[in-house]
């Protein structure tokens, strides 16, 4: 079973669409995170969530809201997509109390055309 | 901030050689993490020290902690191909934030 899931795992759109990304974990663990992967690699957090708070980076723009419908699930939803957003996606989770030790899915690649 | 910096950003070995990988980080941490990421996968958790830890295996991987110089040292021995991949650590500090990583280092592992 896998622990942490994500889809779709490849998603190509225009310029200006609308588009989600789902995740979802099975590890009863009560955080979920967002991370953002540039093509030089670079591995930034946008969001971490659990059902009392809502940590977001400052940097990530408003076009970027995550919607989590239970603790299982964190998706990701992005407003009037631009060529900037294009990267990979990747949906994580941890357990709030003890070592902080992430699971990662294995993410989403988004390319805006 | 909490994110750590790895060094080198890249490193080239031959199989059977002992890759090392250093991190340093600027504010008091609970633990550092260190991770994985395969070309085209998601990060794998590889081996976690506590602040209290100074040494930790497991397996062929070995990790040092010093918190008074804030670094930490990840040793692969005996390294195979299959160690290729993006190595990046993690120090965590006290509260709740999440984990914020730096760029890795990237090994690449020549048979």
């Amino acid at each position: 079973d896998t622990a942490v899931s994500q889809t779709p795992k490849y998603l190509v759109t225009q310029m200006g669409n609308d588009k989600s990304i789902k995740c979802e974990q099975n590890l009863g663990h009560d955080t979920m995170y967002w991370y953002k992967q540039d093509s030089k690699k670079f591995l930034k957090i946008m969001f971490s969530y659990n059902n009392k708070e809502l940590i977001i980076n400052e940097t990530v723009p408003n076009r970027f809201s995550p919607k989590s419908p239970d603790k299982a699930h964190l998706n990701l939803h992005i407003n009037s997509l631009e060529l900037g957003d294009s990267a990979v996606y990747f949906c994580a989770s941890s357990q709030r109390t003890g070592t902080g030790e992430l699971f990662f899915g294995e993410g989403s690649r988004l390319t805006v055309l | 901030s909490q994110q750590g910096e790895e060094d080198p950003q890249a490193l080239s070995i031959q199989e059977g050689e002992n890759a090392t990988m250093n991190c340093s980080y600027k504010t008091s941490i609970n633990n550092l993490q260190w991770y994985r990421q395969n070309s085209g996968r998601g990060l794998v958790h590889l081996i976690l020290i506590r602040s209290n830890e100074r040494e930790k295996h497991s397996g062929r991987l070995r990790v040092t902690l010093d918190t008074s110089k804030k670094s930490s040292s990840l040793l692969i021995t005996a390294s195979r191909a299959a160690d290729t991949a993006s190595y990046f650590c993690a120090p965590r500090g006290s509260g709740n934030t999440p984990l914020v990583f730096g760029k890795g280092t990237r090994l690449s592992v020549i048979a």
